[in-house]
Formats: structure tokens, sequence, C-alpha cells
């Protein structure tokens, strides 16, 4: 069974910070899609990135950068020079190829707080 | 172009009652989910749907049920609400393949 592990519950930063976001995975299948969404304090989800797991190359997009990790099951994010409207919940999800419909299974979420 | 679009926003139901979560997407995809969001949980999947005519359970089917007559509409049924069932509900949509799914706006329901 597929499972997605965020370990950190709530992170707090001062503005322009970094922050780092792990997400571990468990999957026995060998193709793989892993997701990160963000949650603003107005509730919508907003879809940030996808990486298949043939693809391990690090990804970067402004302040944004994705480290995947086979070797380790990890899938960590991190935001650079953290600024107020980073402030969100951050899911990681992970979706297997094999599963009917490619359901998506969610870990429990990363609140970030950026303090001006 | 609205996506995915939910109604109502907001419900207050008593134990007992029922009533059905609106989910509509105009993006013709085949897939559509329910989820239910509770605080530490993350998203936990109820029910969702590979096309018309066909629906599955996911993690967290118990008390719901879920038709889907159209590609468009994907409607959740709460037969006899539970306080157990107060949370904030997402429909989802996507491709058939591996594409990321496209979040409603959500539905935040309070059973007492």
């Amino acid at each position: 069974a597929q499972k997605v592990t965020q370990a950190q519950t709530e992170i707090s930063v001062v503005e322009k910070e970094d922050v780092t976001l792990d997400c571990v995975y468990e999957t026995r299948d060998t193709t793989y899609y892993l997701f990160w969404y963000k949650q603003p304090p107005s509730g919508e989800l907003v879809f940030l990135i996808r990486r298949n797991s043939f693809d391990e190359q690090n990804e970067i997009s402004g302040r944004y950068s994705w480290n995947f990790q086979k070797s380790t099951s990890s899938f960590n994010f991190t935001i650079t020079a953290s600024q107020v409207v980073d402030s969100a919940v951050y899911f990681c999800a992970l979706s297997e190829n094999k599963a009917a419909g490619n359901k998506l299974t969610f870990g429990g979420g990363t609140r970030v707080l950026v303090k001006p | 172009n609205a996506g995915v679009t939910q109604t109502p926003k907001f419900q207050v139901l008593k134990t007992g009652q029922s009533m059905t979560l609106q989910c509509a997407q105009d993006m013709n995809h085949e897939y559509m989910s329910w989820y239910r969001q509770d605080p530490g949980m993350g998203l936990r999947l109820i029910h969702y749907s590979v096309g018309a005519g066909i629906t599955d359970q996911g993690e967290v089917p118990n008390g719901y049920n879920v038709s889907r007559s159209t590609t468009e509409d994907f409607p959740l049924r709460l037969l006899s609400a539970a306080p157990s069932q107060t949370s904030v509900y997402f429909c989802a949509s996507k491709r058939q393949d591996n594409q990321p799914q496209h979040f409603g706006d959500g539905t935040r329901l309070s059973i007492l």
C-alpha cells in the first residue's frame, strides 16, 4: 500500500530564511508519481510540481526547489528566501501507476508560517 | 474556464439529515474524486470514478454514496449525517493518466 509521511507538522521561520519540507514515501510500484500542493489560508489547493519515478533530476522554479532521491524514498521541497505569502500548508502526495485510477495518497501536510 | 465547481461552499446539518454535495467540471476529465480534509490527516480519498457509470471506494467510503451519470458531474451523498462527517470536502478531476488533479474550492460541512 502507498503511504506518504510528512514528519514536520509546523515550521515557523522569519522572512528571508530558507525552509525545507520533508516528504518520505512508501510504494511497491516501480512507476509512480510524486506531487506537491500548496494550500494557502484561503483554502484552495494549488498544484506546484509533479515528478515521475524515473526522473531524479532536481528542479528549481523561482524560489522553489525540489530534491527527489529514490535511494531514501524522499521528495523534499525547499523555499529559498521565504516570504510572508509563502505561509500555507504544503502537502506531498503519491500516485502509483498500477493503482486503479491512479489514486492520490496525501501526507498529513506541513504548515509553514513565515513571520515578517 | 470554470474548472471544478463545488456547491455549496458552507453547510450546517443536523445529525441524521441527508444532503448532496455537488461537483461539476468542464474540462472533459474522465477521472473525478472526492476527498475529505481533517486537521493533521491531510486529504483522504472517499470515492472516485474513472468514467461515467463507473465508481469505486477510496480509503474512507463509509457513510457516503456517489454516482456518475455524466462525465461532468460527480455528486457526493450523505444519507444520514453524523458528527464524525464534519470536515472540509474537496472534489477533484483529472485526465485518466497521472496528470495533476484539479481541485474545487471545497465545501465546509458541519454536522451538529
